[in-house]
């Protein structure tokens, strides 16, 4: 089955500072990947997905794929205390469905 | 109006009694899910509705059940809750590809 690896499982920047999380995908026949955020007592929301090679750009966040190595990564530059939050990864399941597979996820702390 | 909602938001249960969690979207959504988040795990999805159509995951086929009275309800249930239950249950709902998610039922099984 299909897994989805994030790293680091956690991460701490200062106000201000750049976060970068990262995502490997194992299946070669994904369809395209998504960056959740989930604030506690909340439930996940989509930032951003994102299929093609490349950047992909919204506001403060950055998404850039490598479909070669099936890795992607999401920067979030200026981070504020309001980007801290649980991030997860998913990738559509290969089954052609709108599933998406999971990763465990990276819980981003901002110190002000 | 992007709302998920699920009732209840905390649950308790004993050990071998029923537990029946319920969802809700008013965004006319074809497709509800159901995912098991434990801590520090991937949230794992137990089963979805494509309309009328139900389909389960082939690990959690006999360990949960769930109706779809009409578009916009969705519930879980768990016929007798063993303590490997506890977690938190994420409900889903989409039209097309972004999954709109409520804010989760905590259930601790004692």
């Amino acid at each position: 089955q299909q897994k989805v690896q994030q790293s680091p499982e956690s991460l701490s920047v200062p106000e201000g500072g750049m976060a970068s999380l990262n995502c490997t995908s194992s299946d070669r026949n994904f369809q395209y990947f998504w960056w959740y955020r989930q604030h506690s007592g909340e439930g996940p929301k989509a930032l951003m997905s994102i299929f093609s090679d490349g950047d992909k750009k919204e506001g403060r966040f950055t998404a850039h794929l490598n479909k070669a190595s099936l890795h992607v990564s999401l920067h979030i530059r200026d981070s504020q205390p309001s980007d801290s939050a649980l991030y997860f990864c998913a990738v559509r399941a290969s089954s052609g469905s709108w599933q998406l597979i999971f990763g465990s996820g990276t819980q981003l702390t901002v110190m002000p | 109006d992007t709302t998920v909602k699920q009732n209840p938001r905390y649950k308790l249960a004993r050990v071998g009694k029923p537990v029946n969690l319920i969802c809700s979207q008013t965004m006319n959504h074809d497709t509800m899910y159901w995912y098991q988040k434990k801590p520090n795990q991937a949230p794992k999805l137990l089963l979805f509705y494509y309309d009328k159509i139900l389909n389960r995951e082939a690990d959690t086929f006999e360990k949960f059940q769930s109706s779809r009275p009409n578009n916009s309800f969705c519930s879980l249930y768990i016929g007798s809750a063993g303590l490997e239950y506890s977690a938190m249950y994420l409900c889903a709902s989409s039209g097309t590809a972004e999954q709109y998610f409520g804010p989760g039922t905590r259930l601790t099984v004692l």
